[in-house]
């Protein structure tokens, strides 16, 4: 079993939809979520952080985490075609000084 | 305010070379970390740094190595360049030890190995 899952997609969804992106960790001890998007041939950048249980929402994006579960998941609301990238996840567990990353959802956003 | 810089952007090598990638952090940052990124795949964690000392390593072989200088930048070195060597490397630094904070990332270096 990998120890950050995400379905590899493509994720297809019209403008002004919702798009919602799924990602799985085996670690229970993970503390610490994180929601990357990278464009073709860009470096990944930060969207959104979050720690604790729940919902956490930052303009159009809603990070929401359940730790019983161990999911977390990303929720992006009037979906616009500048959203088109490739989102990784991102899980940091206590005992480690490393962040493993998802494979990342490819995600098109149609016009 | 500059973000994360690396150098060089691109690189090609051949098979059996030895190369050196730089990479400095934010100002104010002290944790460095060291990814590879496969086409297709997320990136793989191979080292992070902090205060100059080794805090965490991936499962990468020997032929990789890294250290952090005093003004917190800090060099990826890979021995013995292998085709599967081909990737984008990427630095990411934080501002304290890097447990569970936050991570930006620099624009990477594409290395081709021929």
């Amino acid at each position: 079993q990998k120890e950050v899952e995400q379905n590899s997609g493509p994720l297809s969804v019209p403008e002004g939809a919702i798009a919602s992106l799924n990602c799985t960790y085996s670690d229970r001890g993970s503390q610490s979520f994180f929601w990357y998007r990278q464009y073709s041939g860009k470096s990944p950048e930060l969207i959104m952080f979050i720690y604790s249980n729940g919902d956490k929402e930052d303009g159009r994006f809603t990070a929401q985490l359940n730790k019983a579960s161990q999911y977390v998941s990303l929720l992006i609301r009037d979906s616009q075609p500048s959203d088109s990238a490739t989102y990784l996840c991102a899980v940091w567990a206590d005992g480690g000084f490393k962040t493993i990353f998802g494979a990342g959802t490819r995600l098109f956003v149609k016009a | 305010d500059a973000g994360v810089t690396q150098s060089p952007t691109h690189l090609i090598k051949t098979r059996g070379q030895h190369v050196t990638l730089r990479c400095s952090p934010i100002s104010g940052h002290k944790s460095v970390s060291w990814y590879q990124q496969v086409l297709g795949q997320g990136p793989q964690f191979i080292f992070q740094y902090y205060e100059k000392e080794e805090r965490g390593r991936g499962n990468f072989p020997d032929r990789f190595s890294a250290r952090q200088f005093p003004n917190y930048s800090s060099e990826l070195n890979v021995n013995a360049l292998l085709l599967g060597d081909s990737a984008l490397y990427l630095c990411a630094s934080s501002p304290g030890q890097g447990k569970g904070e936050t991570q930006y990332f620099g624009p990477g270096t594409r290395l081709l190995v021929l």
